[in-house]
């Protein structure tokens, strides 16, 4: 079992690019996450998916956008980066009702310059 | 919405001794504190975890205390060691899906 795989680890953008990180699980879990990490500030939630087809806005949703492709997969999308994005991106995915331990992938380090 | 707060930021020990880390949360619907431990460049993993029916919980030299009351929980790491040098975040579980993080609190083990 690989777990939570995101991809890519690492990725430099300009101002106004997009592009998409991808994360898959095989873990069979109902619920996905994806969290962005700052300095000093923790991990806060971008969006969230309870289940495949459902998608929610988390703590701090402007600027992204997410897909539930289908259970395994779960994405986000930025449309236009800005140098607020950058960060270390963080999928997660849990297996239990409502709330649960969270699997962690890797991470993708951003940076929009 | 919910917001957690966790003090200290930084937090150095000898090794051999213990290291206390303090939470507090604002919603009182939250019934679920997991605790996560995050190693140098690697990804966040969970160490314990404890629900609003419980008081307290062990697992070997890691301990976590919930007061629903006043809102605080607390990790508790007796006789440390080098390799619990990480930052370690405390989080609540209002339900609904969504688990809010502290900012964090960076432990180093002095040997």
């Amino acid at each position: 079992n690989a777990g939570v795989t995101q991809t890519p680890k690492f990725q430099v953008l300009k101002t106004g690019q997009s592009m998409t990180l991808q994360c898959a699980q095989d873990m069979n879990h109902n619920s996905m996450y994806w969290y962005r990490q700052d300095p000093g500030m923790g991990l806060r939630l971008i969006y969230y998916s309870a289940s495949e087809g459902t998608t929610d806005k988390g703590e701090v949703p402007n600027g992204y956008n997410v897909s539930r492709l289908n259970k395994r997969e779960f994405s986000l999308r930025l449309e236009s980066a800005a140098p607020s994005q950058t960060s270390v991106y963080f999928c997660a995915s849990s297996g239990q009702r409502n709330t649960g331990e969270l699997f962690f992938g890797e991470g993708s380090r951003l940076t929009v310059l | 919405g919910e917001n957690v707060e966790q003090h200290p930021s930084t937090l150095s020990v000898q090794e051999g001794d213990s290291a206390v880390i303090k939470c507090t949360y604002s919603d009182s619907a939250s019934n679920y504190f997991p605790w996560y431990k995050q190693e140098l460049g690697k990804r966040p993993q969970l160490i314990i975890d404890i629900r609003s029916n419980v008081g307290e919980k062990k697992d070997q030299r890691i301990a976590v205390t919930l007061n629903k009351t006043a809102k605080h929980f607390s990790l508790h790491i007796t006789e440390t060691q080098p390799e619990d040098s990480a930052v370690y975040f405390c989080a609540a579980s209002p339900g609904g899906f969504k688990t809010i993080f502290g900012a964090g609190t960076r432990l180093f083990v002095k040997a």
